[in-house]
């Protein structure tokens, strides 16, 4: 299993201002996963963080919207630029137990953003 | 395309049983995870199946059909705490796990 730690829990932002939400987990992983999630939708992948490279974007989001950090194996950012009410969600951190692609997903505890 | 069918809301009693559906289809397929996810909360593990039949852990219950593109969780015994969305989440042939939109379980007394 993996403990996740997320901050901030929540916020409520202007629009055009940026967030910056940090994951922090207790064991060292290779790529750690960032979601949205909507009200009322499925979760989506925003980007997939990898340790001394850059964040791979799911189509949708762009680097300069989401710019991601990954200084180590136990930590990661995902910056929200220029919000706009749209981007009002759910923002998760996540890592998958076990080595390599496969076992499941562990989730942190969430941000929820809200922007005026 | 992919694609994740399920209810999008069940209402049951509780002490009762209630069988959720996920009908999936997926370029690919390496298993199969439900995830429960309590309002405002984040998803939390459930169960995870690969080959075709019943998994069993304790009150929860999790089948796959992998030729029809089908799976379903049971739960048995409901309670209170129960309300919740159930999402059901295959794996394609990359390991990007495809998300429904879940379903949303209403426990009344």
């Amino acid at each position: 299993s993996a403990v996740i730690s997320q901050k901030p829990s929540r916020d409520i932002c202007q629009r055009g201002t940026s967030l910056t939400i940090q994951c922090q987990v207790d064991s060292q992983v290779t790529m750690m996963f960032w979601y949205r999630q909507q009200p009322g939708q499925s979760l989506t992948l925003i980007a997939t963080a990898n340790q001394g490279s850059e964040a791979t974007y799911e189509s949708g989001f762009v680097i300069d919207k989401f710019p991601i950090s990954r200084p180590n194996l136990t930590f990661s950012t995902l910056t929200v630029s220029n919000m706009s009410p749209e981007d009002s969600s759910i923002y998760l951190c996540s890592v998958r137990a076990g080595q390599g692609d496969t076992g499941e997903l562990f989730f942190g505890e969430g941000s929820r953003l809200t922007v005026l | 395309g992919q694609n994740i069918d399920q209810p999008t809301e069940m209402t049951a009693t509780e002490g009762a049983i209630v069988q959720i559906n996920c009908t999936y289809q997926t370029s690919g397929f390496n298993g199969l995870f439900w995830y429960q996810q309590h309002a405002g909360e984040a998803p939390t593990f459930l169960s995870y199946n690969v080959l075709d039949g019943l998994e069993e852990k304790g009150r929860f219950s999790s089948f796959l059909s992998r030729s029809k593109g089908y799976s379903y969780l049971l739960l048995k015994e409901l309670q209170m705490k129960d309300s919740a969305s159930y999402l059901c989440a295959p794996w394609d042939s990359n390991y990007q796990l495809i998300w429904g939109a879940g379903t949303k379980l209403i426990i009344k007394p």
